[in-house]
């Protein structure tokens, strides 16, 4: 069985960093691009970032862009979301996602990042 | 940026009557679509990719349609589990861009 679990959300300050994870487990970890999509409260689902399945190739939204970096430890079949310089308006829950090459198959429960002083 | 436009913002209907929700892309996406569905306090669902294929476990009730820049999912007999919000993304072009979303109440 796929399961995503992410954790590392919270409530950080302005200007503040917060390091997101996301556990994967019931697939070939290395096989995916795997994506960063986060919804503020209320709000529609925005993607933030991805990468390669090899980790040697990333995207970012440029929203987040020299701000967020995404990485992947393929050995411990974990995805990582480092958010730098946090703002009032990164609010928002966080899943990490499988991306199936035909849509985003499996979510995470999602981890909510609070920006707030 | 291709913009994904849903229609209608919400959308009443009756349980057991037919849903039919709409997505228009700013260009052609071929039937590079998918849809999903999110419940209050729950993570997106995937239901539908290639524009029309089900996902795995997804009822047969729900359906997709069109290609290009016109694409609907229809839910022919509503069930109360299937009131929620649903959202069409394309993964034809980077970056993936989502619609707005449309969310389907009791009426």
């Amino acid at each position: 069985e796929v399961q995503l679990v992410e954790s590392g959300g919270g409530l950080v300050q302005p200007g503040g960093s917060l390091r997101l994870s996301c556990a994967a487990s019931g697939f070939t970890f290395t096989s995916y691009w795997m994506h960063w999509v986060r919804q503020a409260p209320g709000k529609g689902l925005v993607w933030v970032s991805r990468i390669n399945g090899d980790g040697s190739s990333t995207s970012y939204a440029d929203s987040v862009k020299g701000r967020f970096t995404i990485s992947r430890d393929n050995a411990k079949n974990t995805l990582y979301l480092q958010m730098n310089s946090l703002r009032a308006e990164d609010t928002a829950v966080y899943y990490c996602i499988r991306d199936s090459y035909e849509g985003f198959d499996y979510w995470g429960q999602g981890t909510l990042v609070t920006v707030s002083s | 940026e291709i913009v994904m436009t849903q229609s209608p913002a919400t959308l009443s209907v009756s349980p057991g009557e037919r849903a039919t929700l709409s997505c228009r892309a700013s260009q052609s996406v071929s039937s590079t679509l998918a849809w999903y569905q999110q419940k209050p306090g729950q993570a997106p669902r995937f239901l539908i990719y290639g524009a029309s294929t089900r996902a795995t476990g997804i009822p047969a009730r729900f359906s997709g349609s069109g290609s290009g820049t016109e694409f609907t999912l229809t839910i022919s007999s509503l069930q109360s589990e299937d009131f929620a919000v649903y959202y069409c993304q394309q993964y034809n072009n980077w970056p993936y861009t989502f619609g707005q979303g449309t969310k389907l109440e009791i009426k």
